[in-house]
């Protein structure tokens, strides 16, 4: 199963975009990329997910490179309640188990 | 209706006694997921139910028990647990195993173990 690898904390200015990068550099063809963010004490809260092309919702955009080895979630206008941990999870297609990261704790400065 | 609830919010228990948690979603989600969450530490996969049915048992020492009683409802059952696994209990559904699938997670239980 492939492993991902995240800073373990970003600050980032309220209202200015916030991009939160994630290495993982042995997914495999038929694994997908998904982001999740755990607000303190609370259950994670699905953001966005993606196979191989840039995804867009509106939360956030998700930027994957072309070789698929590595990911980056932004966050276009930051506000103080995105301040939380953001995990890159890989998930096998066709299976149910997340493999979490380690997340990047990300503050929002006001 | 798109949550997820847990209860009890917070539990403390001895080392001998017999509790329960309850988890409850009414999206007609045939997936459901126990997940125990340590301090600082991502969440890490317990068990995973599919159509009411044990699906994946990651390893869990048998003082963990799930239950699935019906295709809204999960349990787990706690009996003669250790202080080591004091820790955040998380339970999580989806509507099935597809790629497009997320997992919704409900608030969780604080487990505290004395």
């Amino acid at each position: 199963d492939a492993k991902t690898t995240q800073p373990p904390s970003m600050d980032c200015a309220e209202g200015r975009a916030a991009n939160l990068p994630c290495n993982h550099s042995t997914i495999s063809g038929n694994e997908y990329v998904y982001w999740y963010r755990q607000i303190h004490s609370q259950g994670p809260q699905y953001i966005i997910h993606g196979l191989k092309n840039n995804e867009t919702n509106e939360m956030a955009s998700l930027i994957i490179t072309e070789d698929r080895k590595s990911s980056t979630l932004i966050l276009p206008h930051a506000t103080l309640r995105d301040t939380a941990v953001y995990y890159c999870i890989v998930r096998p297609r066709g299976t149910y188990k997340y493999i979490f990261g380690t997340g990047t704790r990300l503050k929002v400065l006001a | 209706d798109t949550e997820v609830t847990q209860t009890p919010k917070h539990l403390v228990m001895g080392m001998t006694n017999k509790k329960s948690l309850k988890c409850e979603q009414h999206m007609g989600h045939r997936a459901m997921y126990w997940y125990k969450q340590k301090a600082k530490k991502p969440p890490e996969l317990m068990f995973v139910y599919s159509y009411e049915k044990l699906s994946i048992n990651e390893s869990v020492p048998s003082r963990f028990s799930p239950e699935c009683p019906n295709s809204s409802l999960l349990n787990l059952h706690l009996h003669a647990l250790q202080p080591e696994d004091s820790a955040l209990y998380l339970c999580a559904s989806s509507p099935g195993q597809g790629p497009t699938y997320e997992q919704y997670f409900g608030p969780g239980t604080r487990l505290t173990v004395t």
